[in-house]
């Protein structure tokens, strides 16, 4: 069964270092999400994607995040200076593409980011 | 500002008990209602709901949405020690121009013991 994607499973990294998050969605699937969840805490949602532009974004996602679909596989998440706050799971998610029609969105396993 | 709200926090059941569960929303451009089973990392889709009064089922699991009361339940009968999980409740909003975000809710932790 097609599945969602992400590496590395834990990042542990210091403040104020970059880091980039990588997904590789479900491959027909053309719509594209970052969550996070911080421990003990709701997944929010930061940010979708879609033909290559961002579609929407939260108040979460502000100029330290950026977003990429490098190729025709990956799609990634970075956050250009840490902060201890950013520590959280981030889960990547995809679903089919017509905007106009309900599709589920799947998540993948996440990726522990834990700022030091 | 979207908002999903879930009960009971947690609970604690017996295998073989009933679990129902609650999800009430309050969004903007609702377009459907997800459920989602977390057990250790990444959440798995359960159902996704867009009709009020049609139940979807799924072995023991079941769920209902109701769109004039804002609310939709999860059932699970029979439950069994691999039901032990939280389940999220997630409400998909947007129009057409916009990226289709899901709002969680803080999720139900379901421990069923032995």
């Amino acid at each position: 069964e097609p599945e969602v994607t992400q590496t590395p499973s834990h990042q542990v990294t210091q403040m104020g270092q970059e880091v980039i998050l990588r997904c590789v969605p479900i491959s027909n699937h053309l719509y594209f999400y970052w969550y996070r969840q911080i421990l003990g805490q709701k997944v929010e949602f930061l940010v979708s994607f879609y033909n290559n532009e961002i579609s929407e974004k939260s108040e979460i996602f502000d100029d330290q995040f950026s977003v990429e679909r490098p190729d025709g596989s990956n799609f990634t998440l970075k956050i250009r200076s840490t902060k201890l706050e950013d520590s959280a799971m981030y889960f990547c998610a995809s679903s089919e593409s017509l905007r106009d029609r309900n599709y589920e969105q799947y998540f993948g396993p996440g990726t522990r980011l834990t700022v030091t | 500002e979207d908002k999903v709200v879930q009960s009971p926090l947690s609970l604690v059941v017996h295998e073989g008990d009933t679990v129902t569960l609650n999800c009430s929303y309050e969004v903007t451009n609702f377009r459907s209602l997800l459920w989602y089973k977390q057990e250790k990392k990444a959440p798995t889709f359960l159902f996704m709901l867009t009709s009020s009064g049609i139940e979807k089922k799924s072995g023991r699991l079941s769920s209902i949405l109701d769109k004039k009361e804002l609310f939709s339940i999860l059932n699970i009968t029979a439950t069994q020690t691999g039901d032990s999980a939280i389940y999220l409740c997630a409400s998909r909003a947007g129009s057409k121009a916009a990226g289709n975000k899901l709002t969680f809710g803080g999720g139900t932790r379901v421990l069923v013991k032995p």
